[in-house]
């Protein structure tokens, strides 16, 4: 079992629609980050969290630090979200992020 | 503003050849600087890490080597490179002080033939 789990590995979803991905992680962490990776594959990061909520602009990123889950929103999607969104967590006490598999997000017009 | 330099964005090389990528930051000092692995529909592999000159982590045993000659500078390198070497390299830097968010250059697509 990878110690950070996205789901779901794949999701299409139409323009304007809310989408919701998931990460789940089983190690000690000091932040979790989430990152954007375009077809090219560049990759920008998004937000850092370490409790609670960030927002930027249509996209809303949560954390529960108990439950060991984040979530990542978007809200009134739209094509040009279509990327990989990749969680990764800065384990304690180490210079090292883990990253989970990411999450396939294709948004049709 | 610091910037992340990586280079070549697509690489071909014949099996056995050897290998060279570079990664320069520009506008910090003394950063962590790492080297990710990205093998096709998998997830990002920390392969080499390094908090100083010459000072370099490996995380997985491999056929690749990596140096910090400069201290903004990292690559990474290969005698004899391997089939299964090829895959999409990232270069990225963090402040040296723990928990804080790590810059990613553009990566070297690498195929090996």
């Amino acid at each position: 079992k990878n110690e950070v789990e996205q789901s779901p590995q794949n999701l299409t979803a139409q323009e304007g629609e809310f989408i919701t991905i998931n990460c789940s992680y089983s190690v000690g962490i000091s932040a979790l980050h989430w990152l954007q990776q375009h077809p090219g594959g560049g990759i920008v990061s998004l937000f850092m969290l370490s409790s609670g909520k960030k927002k930027h602009g249509r996209l809303i990123a949560t954390i529960n630090i108990q439950e060991k889950h984040s979530s990542l929103h978007i809200t009134a999607s739209h094509p040009r979200d279509s990327a990989v969104y990749i969680c990764a967590v800065y384990t304690s006490g180490t210079y090292k992020y883990i990253f989970g598999t990411g999450t396939r997000l294709k948004v049709l017009a | 503003s610091q910037t992340i330099h990586q280079w070549p964005a697509t690489l071909v090389q014949p099996v056995g050849s050897p290998l060279s990528l570079e990664c320069t930051v520009e506008g910090t000092s003394n950063p962590n600087l790492y080297w990710y692995r990205q093998a096709a529909g998998r997830g990002l592999q920390l392969l080499f890490y390094s908090v100083g000159i010459g000072q370099i982590s490996s995380e997985v045993p491999q056929n690749l080597s990596a140096s910090r000659p400069q201290d903004r500078q990292f690559i990474l390198s290969s005698k004899k490179l391997l089939l299964s070497d090829s895959g999409f390299y990232l270069c990225a830097w963090s402040v040296l002080r723990g928990n804080q968010p790590q810059h990613f250059g553009d990566g070297t697509r690498l195929s090996i033939l």
